[in-house]
């Protein structure tokens, strides 16, 4: 299996500080996607990384990509309690199209 | 520009029923994943429709089926619904693999409870 699976499972920060999540996978892959996902409610897509990229910014959102450790980390900075959702990696098999394989998750809480 | 969309929202099902879920795609997708996922953990894939096959499929039972229409909308069913189907179901939508885009884009979801 080529399961994702993210470190911590869940993590507790005050506003304005940094959260950090990691992925690890097992088999290469083409891409790993980044997904939010608040309470109960639809995911919703963050950031892409390919397989050929190591680091990729979105806004307060920075991603790394090491294929050689096959790991990726997602990091938040200057967070809010907005940003409180689990937030779940989601890797696809080299050629095997868009079969992605999702993690368990980890769950950020920002507090006030 | 309408994203993806989900019905019903909730639905309540008894043992042994059977249930169908739609979706319609985001405006200018033509593939579609259904995914089940389980109180407290990741999405699992089901299977993905494009030009109305089914694509790909995950390590779920013929129990799980779907459809594609020619406006790219789908349907999962589920028959002999066990209590352990009780779950959200996401659909998500995408274009081809092949075009090289990759990125997929989720409805709300349908709760799914089975009694």
């Amino acid at each position: 299996s080529q399961q994702g699976e993210e470190d911590p499972q869940a993590l507790s920060i005050q506003e304005g500080e940094n959260a950090t999540m990691n992925c690890s996978y097992k088999t290469s892959i083409n891409n790993l996607q980044w997904y939010r996902q608040n309470s109960g409610r639809g995911l919703v897509h963050l950031i892409l990384i390919r397989s050929n990229e190591r680091e990729k910014h979105s806004g307060r959102l920075r991603v790394t990509l090491d294929t050689s450790k096959k790991s990726s980390s997602l990091l938040i900075t200057a967070s809010r309690a907005a940003d409180t959702a689990s937030y779940f990696c989601a890797t696809d098999a080299e050629n095997y199209g868009q079969n992605f394989v999702f993690g368990p998750g980890t769950r950020l809480s920002v507090l006030p | 520009d309408a994203g993806v969309t989900q019905s019903p929202t909730h639905l309540i099902k008894t043992r042994g029923q059977q249930v169908t879920l739609r979706c319609s795609p985001k405006s200018g997708h033509d593939t579609v994943s259904w995914y089940q996922q389980a109180l407290g953990q990741g999405p699992q894939f089901i299977f993905q429709y494009y030009e109305e096959e089914e694509r790909q499929r995950g390590n779920f039972p013929d129990r799980f089926s779907g459809h594609q229409f020619p406006n790219y909308s789908s349907e999962l069913n589920v028959n002999a619904l066990l209590l352990g189907d009780s779950a959200l179901y996401l659909c998500a939508s995408s274009l081809a693999w092949e075009t090289g885009t990759y990125e997929q884009y989720f409805g709300p979801g349908t709760r799914l409870t089975v009694t």
